[in-house]
């Protein structure tokens, strides 16, 4: 079946680690990839996206995520986490311009 | 600028009662969804709208879920009669017009069915 998956469902780093979230789907076509953070008693929002080109894409507050589109991946990455990065985190793949499809997300514990 | 507003933020109800669930969306958004995030799991679409028009419902349990729109802005989502199964957390998600376009999500309503 046509899916996002996140492996990580639990993650936990002290600060000042790097963080490497995975995420892979299974769709064919023409795919657009999304990073979504839902901090503790707020809403989703979104951290980053891949449209074209560069595949390569900076969000805010220094994540990145690289698309591979031959592993079909779109892993998130971080070099130094802080406390504050804790939080909830959804990879999401938008299929020939129809609907968002979301994994079932990571939570990042980072401890002080 | 305000961003997707719901309401309630919460509510407990019992099965077998109705719930209606209120979405105010950016203004300027076309393209408003509604999903259903279980705990643990990512957000699921139940439906999508452009303007006033559902352009898809297929994951709308159409039993006992309804949603309307009717003037292309703000828009409600109903269950009648909830049964315990529908506790999890209802987003209302807005976007200029759909497709590539990044979705502003609203806060959710979280619903118990006791």
């Amino acid at each position: 079946a046509q899916s996002v998956s996140q492996h990580n469902h639990h993650v936990i780093l002290s600060e000042a680690a790097s963080l490497e979230l995975g995420c892979n789907y299974s769709y064919g076509g023409t795919v657009n990839l999304f990073w979504y953070v839902q901090y503790p008693g707020q809403h989703l929002q979104l951290l980053l996206k891949y449209f074209s080109g560069d595949p390569l894409v900076k969000g805010i507050k220094g994540f990145e995520a690289e698309f591979i589109k031959s592993k079909f991946s779109f892993n998130l990455r971080k070099p130094s986490v802080q406390w504050s990065d804790t939080a909830e985190y959804f990879c999401a793949v938008n299929v020939n311009n129809n609907d968002m499809r979301f994994g079932a997300g990571t939570r990042l514990t980072v401890k002080p | 600028e305000a961003g997707v507003v719901q309401s309630p933020r919460y509510k407990i109800i019992e099965k077998k009662q109705p719930v209606a669930f209120w979405c105010n969306p950016i203004s300027g958004h076309n393209t408003l969804y509604w999903y259903l995030q279980n705990l643990g799991q990512g957000p699921e679409l139940l439906i999508r709208y452009e303007n006033e028009e559902a352009v898809d419902d297929s994951q709308l349990p159409k039993d006992r879920f309804s949603a309307e729109r009717l003037k292309g802005v703000d828009s409600t989502l109903k269950i009648q009669p909830a049964e315990l199964g529908d506790s999890a957390v209802y987003l209302c998600a807005s976007s200029l017009d759909g497709g590539y376009n990044e979705q502003f999500f609203g806060p959710g309503t979280r619903l118990t069915v006791l």
